[in-house]
C-alpha cells in the first residue's frame, strides 16, 4: 500500500525557517517524481515544487524560488522542503505527491494526509 | 503559465442529480488533465487522469471529457459520498502544475 507521511509542519515567525518531510513506502520512492503542494486555510491548491527521480531537477512556483528548496533522499526514501524566509502568506497545509508520469508534468496519484504550516508572529 | 478556470464556484444540488463541472484552460492543454476530490480536512483524491480516464478504484458515475482547453466532470448519479470540492488540473505545460480555483457540491 502506497503511504506519504508529511510531518515537521508548526507555528514559525515571519522570516523564520521550518523543514517538512515526507516518509514515502509502498512503492520504489527513487522511480518517481515528487511533488509539495500547499492549501491555505479556506482555498484552493497550489503547486509549489516538484523534484526529478535522482534529484537532477527541480521546480518551484515563482511565490517561493530563492526561499524553499525541494530535496529527496532515495536512500532513506525520503523527500523534504526546506522553507526559509517564511511570509505570512505561506500559511497553509503541505502535502507531498506522487507523479506517476515520467517527466516535470504529470498528475499526481498518491498524496500524504498533510501537514500545517503556519506563519505568524 | 497556463491558467485553469473552474466553474460553477460551488453549486448546489440533490442525490441522484446529474452534475457537470467545466474547467478551461487558457490555452489547449492537449487532454493532459485530471480531476480530484477533496473532502474537509483530507487530501485530494485523484478521481481522473488524461481527461477522460478512470482512476482505479473510482465509481463509473464520475466520467471526463473534452478537448482543446475545455473538459468537464460528470457525475451521472450524485450519491451522498460525492458532496466534496473537485478541482482539475493541467499538466500539458509545466512547470508549473496548475490547479483551478475548485467547484464545491452542496446539498441542496
Amino acid at each position: 500500500e502506497v503511504q506519504l507521511v508529511e510531518s515537521g509542519g508548526g507555528l514559525v515567525q515571519p522570516g523564520g525557517s521550518l523543514r517538512l518531510s515526507c516518509a514515502a513506502s509502498g512503492f520504489t520512492f527513487s522511480s518517481y517524481w515528487m511533488s509539495w503542494v500547499r492549501q491555505a486555510p479556506g482555498k484552493g491548491l497550489e503547486w509549489v515544487a516538484n523534484i526529478k527521480q535522482d534529484g537532477s531537477e527541480k521546480y518551484y512556483v515563482d511565490s517561493v524560488k530563492g526561499r524553499f528548496t525541494i530535496s529527496r533522499d532515495n536512500a532513506k526514501n525520503s523527500l523534504y522542503l526546506q522553507m526559509n524566509s517564511l511570509r505570512a502568506e505561506d500559511t497553509a497545509v503541505y502535502y507531498c505527491a506522487r507523479a506517476p508520469l515520467y517527466g516535470s508534468g504529470s498528475y499526481l496519484d498518491y498524496w500524504g494526509q498533510g501537514t500545517l504550516v503556519t506563519v505568524s508572529s | 503559465d497556463i491558467q485553469m478556470t473552474q466553474s460553477p464556484s460551488s453549486l448546489s444540488a440533490s442525490v441522484g442529480d446529474r452534475v457537470t463541472i467545466t474547467c478551461r484552460a487558457s490555452r489547449g492543454i492537449s487532454n493532459s488533465l485530471a480531476w480530484y476530490q477533496q473532502k474537509p480536512g483530507k487530501a485530494p483524491k485523484l478521481l481522473l487522469y488524461a481527461a477522460s480516464r478512470l482512476e482505479s478504484g473510482v465509481p463509473s458515475r464520475f466520467s471526463g471529457s473534452g478537448s482543446g482547453p475545455d473538459y468537464t466532470l460528470t457525475i451521472s448519479s450524485l450519491q451522498p459520498e460525492d458532496f466534496a470540492t473537485y478541482y482539475c488540473q493541467q499538466y500539458y505545460s509545466t512547470p508549473p502544475l496548475t490547479f483551478g480555483g475548485g467547484t464545491k457540491v452542496e446539498i441542496k
